[in-house]
């Protein structure tokens, strides 16, 4: 049980269009949401909190009208990197807790988006 | 806020050999604290994780973590490594409603 899983795995697309990335809880349901970057070679750094129904947190140093973050259902988050440039090349990772456990996280297999 | 610090970025053993990975966790009231270990081409799975009670925390696959309040260490050991525990581990910890990585260890195990 307990599993998420990320659409896509990868995806190349050029510089200025928009990238959406989704996140699913496929068997429990996810209250809270997690979307995190990888750079390489270092640790995952938290970009924001989406809970069910209600607007994202995003962390400081976050463009929140950059990395638009929909969890519209307690099952599926969604990521969004607008007019995404070079700089955005990175591994995206979103984690979801279930409303019945406190702190940990199930962790999806990640997202590797190239910009082109 | 919270932070946890890991010592070690690359550990080379033998199978065979002890490990022992070390975490250090920064106060901040409740203290909940984490393994997660990342095989190659998986994703992140939890190995084991401490709230409270016994501080000797035993985990999956022969993992284990004893929580050192003196010391707020949480460090992460094996007796015996296997090739197949080749994977990048990371200590965390959790407050509120995020968690907050370490830099990550990596293993490699050689034959």
């Amino acid at each position: 049980g307990a599993v998420v899983s990320q659409h896509p795995s990868w995806v190349i697309c050029k510089s200025g269009t928009s990238v959406k990335i989704e996140c699913r809880s496929l068997d429990f349901q996810a209250t809270t949401m997690f979307w995190y970057r990888q750079f390489p070679k270092q640790s995952l750094m938290l970009m924001a909190t989406s809970n069910e129904g209600s607007k994202a947190t995003y962390e400081q140093g976050v463009e929140k009208d950059k990395f638009l973050i929909n969890h519209a259902s307690l099952t599926l988050s969604t990521l969004t990197v607008t007019s995404a440039h070079p700089e955005d090349s990175s591994f995206y990772i979103c984690s979801a807790r279930s409303r019945d456990n406190s702190y940990e996280q199930y962790f999806g297999p990640g997202t590797r988006l190239t910009v082109t | 806020a919270q932070s946890v610090s890991q010592h070690n970025h690359h550990v080379i053993l033998s199978e065979a050999a002890s490990l022992e990975l070390g975490c250090n966790y920064s106060y901040g009231g409740t203290v909940n604290l984490f393994w997660y270990v990342q095989y190659p081409g998986q994703h992140l799975q939890l190995l084991l994780k401490y709230f409270s009670g016994d501080p000797l925390v035993k985990g999956i696959k022969g993992f284990e973590a004893e929580f050192i309040k003196s010391k707020f260490s949480f460090n992460l050991r094996k007796p015996s490594v296997q090739w197949s525990d080749t994977a990048e581990y990371f200590c965390l910890t959790g407050g509120g409603n995020k968690l907050t990585f370490g830099t990550g260890t990596q293993l490699k195990v050689e034959l």
